[in-house]
């Protein structure tokens, strides 16, 4: 069981490219949540996807950021035109049953750096 | 707004001893409560979880208590080992969907 993996662990990207950041969530896990973190702060919600379905993207930016989860592959969260406030940690975590808990499981998330 | 706080952002304990990590929240209708574990450059870990029936929650070196008249949750790590050293956050679910709103986190520093 290999967790979820996220890659790249690190990413370096230039004001106004774009960044893609992708999960794998464990296997037989269908949720797929996406957070932030800002240095020395808690992590902030994003967006929750299932299969093929966002169910709650009340946490992204209403520009330039978006999320998908295909019926095949990882789960992608695009960032457009980075700016230097797109600098964080982004994990995501999957879960079997969509309630949290016990069965939620963080990958080790992806360090964004905007230069 | 509604939040989930914690009181210390750093907590230096010496090996051996016990340790005290404070949350308040504000959210009288949080039912839901998780303390996660953060190490340099990982995701967060779980470590233990309680729900608002129960006001306590033991598990291995670790003790929740929920004191839902003042909005207030604790853990309590028994016997800090330096492996203990990291971030620690509580998180409350705040929907039927999994969703968790984190506190700030509080830095655990075990010394020899």
């Amino acid at each position: 069981n290999a967790g979820v993996m996220q890659n790249p662990r690190h990413l370096v990207r230039r004001r106004g490219q774009e960044a893609r950041l992708r999960c794998s969530p464990m296997k037989g896990h269908s949720h797929v949540y996406w957070y932030r973190q800002l240095p020395e702060e808690g992590l902030k919600f994003m967006v929750y996807l299932q299969k093929e379905n966002i169910i709650d993207e009340s946490g992204m930016p209403k520009e330039r950021f978006s999320a998908e989860f295909p019926k095949e592959g990882p789960s992608i969260l695009r960032i457009q035109q980075v700016v230097r406030g797109d600098s964080a940690a982004y994990f995501c975590a999957s879960s079997p049953t969509g309630t949290g808990g016990y069965g939620y499981t963080f990958g080790s998330g992806t360090r964004l750096t905007v230069v | 707004g509604e939040s989930v706080g914690l009181h210390l952002p750093t907590l230096s304990v010496q090996e051996g001893d016990n340790s005290i990590i404070n949350c308040a929240y504000s959210n009288s209708a949080s039912d839901y409560f998780i303390w996660y574990k953060q190490e340099s450059g990982k995701g967060p870990q779980f470590i233990i979880d309680i729900r608002s029936n129960m006001d306590k929650r033991q598990g291995q070196r670790v003790t929740v208590l929920l004191n839902k008249t003042v909005k207030h949750l604790s853990l309590q790590i028994a016997a800090t080992q330096p492996g203990d050293s990291a971030v620690y956050f509580c998180a409350d679910l705040t929907d039927s969907w999994g969703k968790l709103q984190f506190g700030a986190g509080t830095q655990v520093v075990v010394t020899p």
